[in-house]
């Protein structure tokens, strides 16, 4: 059971770059979310998503684009990367879209921008 | 309180030491609230999620207990252990969507 699967770990871009950090989960939660870690701050939500073909913005959507295709996949797009950006960035998922049960989080991938 | 807030920010603890920390959240909009155990290196993992106040949670020698009336949850660790040693997340949930997640409290257990 591999459960929800961040790649890559680690990537550095120079500032303008674009990329896209994919996830992707096998225990067919409907609920999917990125999140990311900066220091001192708690994490923060990016963007989310409650099933396939639904996204919507969290606190910091702000760069960023997201899509939901699938059940099992849902990729965070950096349009054009810029050092604000550089942060650990976490996809959690979780079973129930509109309840409250626990976040899986993927092992994350740390993000350079130059 | 205006955010999540958890303290200490950081703890160190002899290894059969009995530790708590808390987790103060606004006390409107309640949903749930919930605690994650992050190893460096690894990724958060859930503990416990609370949604009524008064609930207790229990999981091994890891115990939380929960009063939103007031904003405040404990999370408890009995004669701690090296393993115990983590970073111990909370997080205010407001709606189906909407989780604030605290800072963390970081846990050393010295052996």
């Amino acid at each position: 059971n591999a459960g929800v699967t961040q790649t890559p770990k680690f990537q550095v871009l120079k500032t303008g770059q674009s990329m896209t950090l994919q996830c992707a989960q096998d225990m067919n939660h409907e609920y999917m979310s990125w999140y990311r870690q900066d220091p001192g701050m708690g994490l923060r939500l990016i963007h989310y998503s409650v099933g396939a073909g639904i996204t919507d913005q969290g606190e910091v959507p702000n760069g960023y684009n997201v899509s939901r295709s699938t059940t099992e996949d849902f990729p965070l797009r950096l349009l054009s990367a810029a050092p604000s950006q550089t942060s650990v960035y976490f996809c959690a998922s979780r079973y129930d879209p509109n309840g409250h049960s626990p976040l899986h989080f993927g092992n994350g991938t740390r993000l350079t921008v130059t | 309180i205006l955010n999540v807030e958890q303290s200490p920010q950081s703890l160190h603890v002899q290894e059969g030491d009995s530790t708590n920390f808390t987790c103060s959240f606004p006390s409107s909009n309640f949903y749930a609230l919930h605690w994650y155990r992050w190893e460096t290196a690894k990724s958060p993992e859930a503990l416990f999620v609370m949604t009524l106040n008064g609930d207790e949670k229990k999981k091994g020698r890891i115990s939380a207990t929960l009063n939103t009336k007031e904003g405040y949850s404990y999370l408890y660790i009995k004669g701690s252990q090296p393993e115990d040693s983590a970073t111990y997340l909370c997080a205010h949930q407001t709606g189906a969507n909407n989780l604030f997640f605290g800072t963390g409290t970081r846990l050393t257990v010295i052996p």
